[in-house]
């Protein structure tokens, strides 16, 4: 049964360019969200997707995007990269059904030079 | 929003004794507090979680205690060993924001051998 899968694992940018970061939801699960974790600090929501739309949104500038696709699949986007983007991005999938239990994907690691 | 806050930062014991980090939220309506294991350069990983329906949960040498009243609930690991070193993250979520983990700022524990 494969978990959360995430790619790239790791990839460097730099300022003003876009990114795309892609996800695979756990086997069952039905939703996806993202989160980013700056080094030393607990992971921040950006936002959450099931049934192909967002649902609910952090605190983050509309340069942070995303999609769902019919297979559960998500994506993240962001534009106009900052240096202050770098970070850990991490994707979590769960049921929603059962709110709240989310299992975590390994990161994509985004370095912005 | 919820705020999660969590303590210590850092906590060193030694190979045997047990550890417990402890975390406080401010949204009386957050109904889901799940606890965290974060190995370096790893994903999070979901080690035990309680509902605002139980006060105490245990899995074998990890437990979690919940206080309703004063808003705050606690890791205990008991027994511990070197491989229980890590970061740990304790989150909490509020019903209205749908599957958003509020995370606190993470404890490196350090188990001495």
């Amino acid at each position: 049964d494969a978990g959360v899968t995430q790619s790239p694992t790791h990839l460097i940018k730099t300022r003003g360019q876009q990114v795309t970061l892609r996800c695979s939801p756990k086997s069952g699960h039905d939703t996806v969200s993202w989160y980013q974790q700056a080094l030393g600090q607990g992971p921040q929501f950006i936002f959450q997707y099931y049934e192909e739309e967002e649902r609910q949104r952090g605190n983050f500038p509309d340069r942070f995007s995303g999609h769902q696709f019919p297979n559960y699949s998500s994506e993240l986007n962001v534009n106009a990269l900052l240096l202050g983007d770098s970070a850990l991005y991490l994707c979590a999938s769960g049921y929603r059904y059962w709110p709240g239990e989310l299992f975590f994907g390994e990161g994509s690691r985004l370095t912005v030079l | 929003g919820e705020n999660v806050e969590q303590h210590p930062s850092t906590l060193s014991v030694q190979e045997g004794d047990s550890a417990v980090i402890k975390c406080t939220y401010s949204d009386s309506a957050s109904n889901y507090f799940p606890w965290y294991k974060q190995e370096l350069g790893k994903r999070p990983q979901l080690i035990i979680d309680i509902r605002s329906n139980v006060g105490e949960k245990k899995d074998q040498r990890i437990a979690v205690t919940l206080n309703k009243t004063a808003k705050h609930f606690s890791l205990h690991i008991t027994e511990t060993q070197p491989e229980d070193s890590a970061v740990y993250f304790c989150a909490a979520r509020t019903p209205e924001f749908g599957e958003k983990l509020t995370f606190g700022t993470g404890t490196r524990l350090t188990i001495i051998p």
